[in-house]
């Protein structure tokens, strides 16, 4: 079946540092895959999506790229601020119109 | 301020009892979803409704009933709470049911079952 498997956290960086958080898919068919955030004791919020290979998804500096071949998406910000500490979800949107979730990776960023 | 409404914020609820959780959008999305999500086990879907009149079956439905009776409200009803349903629920919407529509979900409730 279809699934999505995030790299475990924690993960602590010091401020300005380059952040990759590793995710990778499994899926059959033309999955869209997104990316979500949830900082402490609230929601999750959309941070960014890709609906087909290739696209590259990006916001509040985050990205990330549609890779098929791999199928990976993983995200990354070039310089990280303490306020991007949060629980960061990749999912995926199969053909049956569900969302599938990682497990979350925690972010901790340090001053 | 757009977005989804969920009451109460947290609760706690003696074992046995029923209780509601509400859930309001105004947004006028379709597609509605309740969720839990817990320590070590992510998120893991109860109930949806792909639009209004229509409701399906989660991951985790046992227990739990939904209605959605107009589009803007999908309230998740415990019949009687046990304390394996202690957790953070959330609401969430899309504008419509597919694969390509990001979520918007709500500030969530904390549920304590005792």
């Amino acid at each position: 079946g279809n699934s999505v498997t995030q790299m475990e956290g924690p993960v602590t960086l010091s401020e300005e540092a380059f952040l990759t958080i590793n995710c990778t898919y499994t899926a059959t068919g033309y999955p869209s895959l997104f990316w979500y955030v949830q900082y402490p004791g609230e929601g999750l919020q959309l941070l960014l999506k890709a609906t087909k290979a290739d696209d590259k998804g990006s916001n509040k500096g985050f990205e990330a790229t549609y890779r098929k071949e791999t199928t990976s998406f993983h995200l990354e910000k070039g310089s990280v601020q303490v306020s991007d500490s949060a629980v960061y979800f990749c999912a995926l949107g199969d053909s049956n119109y569900q969302l599938i979730w990682g497990a979350g990776t925690k972010l901790i960023i340090k001053p | 301020i757009a977005g989804i409404t969920q009451a109460p914020t947290s609760q706690i609820l003696a074992a046995g009892r029923r209780m509601t959780l509400r859930c309001t959008q105004d947004m006028r999305h379709n597609a509605m979803y309740w969720y839990r999500q817990d320590l070590g086990l992510g998120l893991r879907l109860i109930h949806y409704s792909n639009t209004a009149g229509t409701t399906g079956k989660g991951e985790v439905p046992d227990g739990y009933s939904v209605s959605r009776a107009n589009t803007d409200d999908f309230p998740l009803t415990l019949a009687s709470a046990v304390p394996s349903q202690t957790s953070v629920y959330f609401c969430a919407s899309s504008e419509s049911w597919g694969r390509n529509y990001g979520y918007t979900f709500g500030s969530g409730t904390r549920l304590t079952v005792v």
